[in-house]
């Protein structure tokens, strides 16, 4: 069973607009949920995350997710893109009583000058 | 160390022989995951370590990959009689004991099976 679907595998945006990447989760529980980057022959390297707190998350580089239950969401935000923004998104849960994540297949975020 | 390391980065092999993947992870983490990374997929976890427990076994694709871990240190995954299949890139994670704790990533190790 997919545990997490991310819509898109490539997006493009111009430098200063919108992103958005988008993410969501199949689970009767709410899950923790992850946003990880991984820039070009790097490792991955965590963004945010959200643990049942506060449903508006803020992470690093300007980013911030906002958990929707009702519609099982963790959509990726920033407002205004960067240059270096450019790299894979992977969007992860991690599940009550499972050992590792669940990641998403990517999105590839290419920011046009 | 400051963050989880691995090696080699780079490892070229020829089909059927045996290769031999190593993680450091960062200190006091006894969480330690291995997750593997087809070209344009998302990562496939592997195994997981915890502390001196049995490891968590279920992710491994076949009896030809395995992994051991010594205490709270290092970790090796060896893949033996490799396939072309196994071409990916391995990524290892630690992280503090709580399975929810966020996972630090090394760079991984880029396999190629020729």
């Amino acid at each position: 069973a997919q545990s997490v679907t991310q819509l898109g595998s490539h997006v493009s945006v111009s430098e200063g607009a919108l992103v958005l990447l988008r993410c969501n989760y199949s689970s009767s529980v709410p899950p923790y949920l992850f946003w990880y980057v991984q820039y070009p022959n790097q490792g991955l390297q965590l963004l945010l995350k959200y643990t049942s707190a506060a449903t508006l998350v803020k992470g690093i580089n300007g980013f911030e997710a906002e958990f929707k239950k009702s519609e099982t969401s963790f959509h990726l935000t920033k407002p205004s893109a960067h240059m270096s923004d450019a790299a894979e998104y992977f969007c992860a849960v991690s599940l009550t009583g499972a050992n590792n994540l669940f990641f998403g297949t990517g999105t590839r975020l290419t920011v046009i000058p | 160390g400051a963050g989880v390391s691995q090696s080699p980065s780079n490892k070229v092999t020829e089909k059927g022989k045996d290769v031999e993947l190593r993680c450091d992870p960062i200190s006091g983490h006894t969480a330690l995951y291995w997750y593997r990374q087809r070209l344009g997929q998302g990562l496939e976890f592997l195994i997981y370590f915890q502390g001196n427990s049995a490891p968590d076994k279920s992710g491994l694709p076949s009896d030809r990959f395995s992994a051991e871990r010594t205490g709270e240190s290092v970790s090796t995954l060896t893949i033996q009689r490799t396939q072309q299949e196994d071409s990916a890139v391995y990524l290892c994670a630690s992280s503090l004991p709580r399975g929810r704790n966020i996972q630090y990533f090394g760079a991984g190790t880029r396999l190629s099976v020729l």
